[in-house]
């Protein structure tokens, strides 16, 4: 069964400090999102990664970056967090065809995190 | 800018009744098309997808149609149950600029008993 994990359902910072949102998925896939989900504005990718080591932005990158240092997890890290941040993280991966990002994507629980 | 988006934000119904949830795209060059299905508190799951060469597609219990000509996609469900209450995404896929998915904002179904 395939399977995302994130390490954390609900998360609680204050403002300015640095935080890591992880996530592993099982299925050997090469391609992984960070996606945020806001009310009203659906989900928006911040980063995702073709393969280790690689990573693009996606459509709101500012206030975030990300690491791939192994094929089965992607971390997102809020370098100081903002009460801006306060939002629904999801994670995602998918299988490549063709080399290109074009099969569904699974997706994980979600972080509710909380920045005071 | 949104390449994606619902033709209504929420949409209410009877148990027993078919539901149909829309959803245009903009863009021409868009060559796959996903549904998502998102419970409270769970990450958006797969519903069924669609290639640009297919108008029509059947799951269990669920329809997709695509019409290229307008840059329409709708989700049919059919029999809808108190279980098919969720937001559902559409989402599309444009392979030839090597991007993710958009999604669009979602569709809350309500459905009553």
């Amino acid at each position: 069964d395939v399977k995302v994990t994130q390490s954390s359902r609900y998360l609680v910072k204050r403002t300015g400090e640095k935080v890591f949102l992880e996530c592993v998925q099982d299925m050997d896939h090469e391609n992984m999102f960070w996606y945020r989900q806001d009310p009203g504005l659906g989900l928006r990718l911040i980063y995702f990664s073709y393969d280790v080591k690689m990573k693009e932005k996606g459509d709101i990158p500012e206030g975030y970056s990300v690491s791939r240092e192994k094929k089965e997890r992607f971390s997102l890290i809020l370098e100081s967090a903002s009460t801006n941040q306060t939002s629904m993280y999801l994670c995602a991966s998918s299988s490549q065809f063709s080399g290109r990002v074009f099969n569904e994507q699974f997706f994980g629980p979600g972080t509710r995190l909380t920045v005071l | 800018g949104e390449s994606v988006g619902l033709h209504l934000p929420t949409l209410s119904v009877q148990e027993g009744d078919n539901s149909i949830i829309n959803c245009a795209y903009s863009n021409s060059a868009s060559d796959y098309f996903i549904w998502y299905k998102q419970e409270s508190g769970k990450g958006p799951q797969f519903i069924i997808d669609i290639r640009s060469n297919m108008d029509k597609r059947q799951g269990q219990r669920v329809t997709v149609l695509l019409n290229k000509t307008v840059k329409h996609l709708s989700l049919q469900i059919a029999a809808t149950q108190p279980g098919d209450s969720a937001v559902y995404f559409c989402a599309e896929n444009i392979s030839q600029a090597g991007t993710a998915l958009i999604f669009g904002k979602g569709t809350t179904l309500s459905v009553s008993s």
